[in-house]
């Protein structure tokens, strides 16, 4: 079945560039998406990318996909306290049944 | 003008009791989701419903029971509560599309605490 890791936590300073990875197991892997979740709320939906492109930047964010290695990453330029939350990555394969699946969660923590 | 609403924001009960938690969406999506997140922050589906018709059952024990009345609407009912199914609950929806992304929206989440 798929399977999706990331790394459980990160600390950076404010300013600096933050770096979340993320690996999947599903070759057929049709979009894979960037969550986050601030304490105590829900999902919010950051950025996506098509799995047949490489990069994508959305302001602050830049999403990295390798999809030989089945790796992505999210990258925040300037990072900012409001940055601290729980980051998911997520895949949504082919089929009918739209289903995602998440990855662990990386807590990331902006330090002053 | 909230786009996925869930109620109760908190629900607090005892183990054995039955009680359901209520989703809506006004984003005119057909397909909705119900996600459990676990302690540990694991999120993980449980069911999906496109057009009132259930497309997705993961492994969930027989005491949860998705019912969705219209489009707009999906519940979870959940019989004989126990005290592993203390988690944050949230609802999500989509708009099928042929292919291309299907990006879900979700809602802020349930609560549930078994005592």
């Amino acid at each position: 079945g798929e399977d999706v890791e990331q790394s459980l936590f990160l600390s950076v300073r404010e300013g600096d560039s933050s770096v979340i990875n993320c690996t999947y197991t599903d070759s057929s892997s049709t979009y894979l998406y960037w969550y986050k979740q601030e304490p105590g709320a829900g999902l919010q939906l950051l950025t996506y990318i098509f799995s047949n492109m490489d990069m994508k930047q959305d302001q602050r964010l830049t999403v990295l996909l390798n999809k030989k290695d089945k790796h992505l990453s999210l990258r925040i330029a300037d990072t900012q306290t409001g940055d601290s939350a729980i980051y998911f990555c997520a895949e949504k394969g082919t089929g009918t049944a739209s289903k995602l699946t998440f990855g662990t969660g990386t807590r990331l923590q902006v330090t002053l | 003008d909230t786009a996925v609403s869930q109620t109760p924001k908190y629900l607090v009960t005892q183990m054995g009791n039955d009680k359901s938690i209520k989703c809506e969406q006004n984003l005119g999506h057909d397909t909705m989701y119900w996600y459990k997140q676990d302690s540990k922050k694991f999120l993980k589906i449980m069911f999906s419903y496109n057009n009132k018709e259930l497309i997705i059952n993961e492994t969930v024990p027989n005491r949860f029971s998705p019912k969705s009345p219209d489009k707009a609407h999906l519940n979870l009912h959940i019989n004989s509560l126990e005290l592993g199914d203390s988690a944050v609950y949230f609802c999500a929806s989509s708009q099928f599309k042929n292919g291309p992304q299907e990006t879900q929206y979700f809602g802020p989440g349930t609560r549930l605490l078994v005592l």
